[in-house]
């Protein structure tokens, strides 16, 4: 059952466009929300969060929007640049749950074309 | 180091044998976390500690797989007789806090396992 889902395998997108990639959720429960930038035979690293209390969080040419109603959130990358190239996974946890446990999506590459 | 340290980076097995894959996480961070990622998947969570204890290894596909951390710092996960389901990247991951929640957790470069 997967919980977070990235339906979009890849993306591409001209350099100086709007990139934008989506990912919906099941699970009621969750209530916190990262997106995470993965390069080949690297580790993912952290990029953007948004807490659900919030509709919209921005970080420079990042822009993450929630609908909680949706169940739904996005990431925006305005302009997007040749180095936005990479895999990127939505990712949800339940707050106060713990431990920062997190469940992914299956990812979507964003290429981006010079 | 600066960053979670994984080693090896790459490992072959032969079906049945035991494998342990090494981690470091950044000094002072109190969560440890183990994921698998599988060819075309996103991580997968399989256990996490804080400090020493394992708090939680509901992730664990099977009594096969074990994870330790007896001092709090370095983690180990050990796969007793591997299977060819095994073969996936193991990716390890830190936080400062524990229960934080802040939910930016720091990966590792991953242990590509591949069992034949």
């Amino acid at each position: 059952d997967q919980q977070v889902k990235q339906n979009s395998p890849s993306l591409s997108v001209q350099e100086g466009r709007i990139s934008i990639l989506n990912c919906d959720y099941t699970n009621s429960m969750f209530d916190y929300f990262l997106w995470y930038k993965k390069y080949p035979a690297e580790g993912p690293t952290f990029l953007i969060s948004i807490s659900s209390i919030k509709d919209k969080n921005e970080d420079g040419r990042f822009t993450v929007f929630l609908n909680k109603s949706a169940k739904h959130l996005s990431l925006h990358i305005v302009p997007s640049q040749p180095g936005d190239s990479a895999v990127y996974f939505c990712a949800a946890s339940v707050a106060n749950f713990g431990n920062e446990k997190l469940t992914f999506g299956t990812g979507t590459r964003l290429t981006i074309i010079p | 180091g600066a960053g979670v340290s994984q080693s090896p980076r790459y490992k072959v097995a032969k079906r049945g044998q035991d494998v342990a894959l090494r981690c470091d996480p950044i000094s002072g961070h109190v969560s440890l976390f183990w994921y698998q990622q599988a060819l075309g998947q996103g991580p997968e969570f399989l256990t996490y500690f804080q400090n020493e204890a394992q708090l939680d290894k509901s992730g664990l596909p099977s009594d096969r797989f074990f994870a330790e951390r007896p001092e709090g710092s370095v983690s180990t996960l050990k796969i007793q007789r591997t299977q060819q389901e095994d073969s996936a990247v193991y990716l390890c991951a830190s936080s400062l806090e524990a229960g934080g929640n802040t939910g930016e957790l720091f990966f590792g470069e991953g242990s590509r396992l591949t069992v034949l």
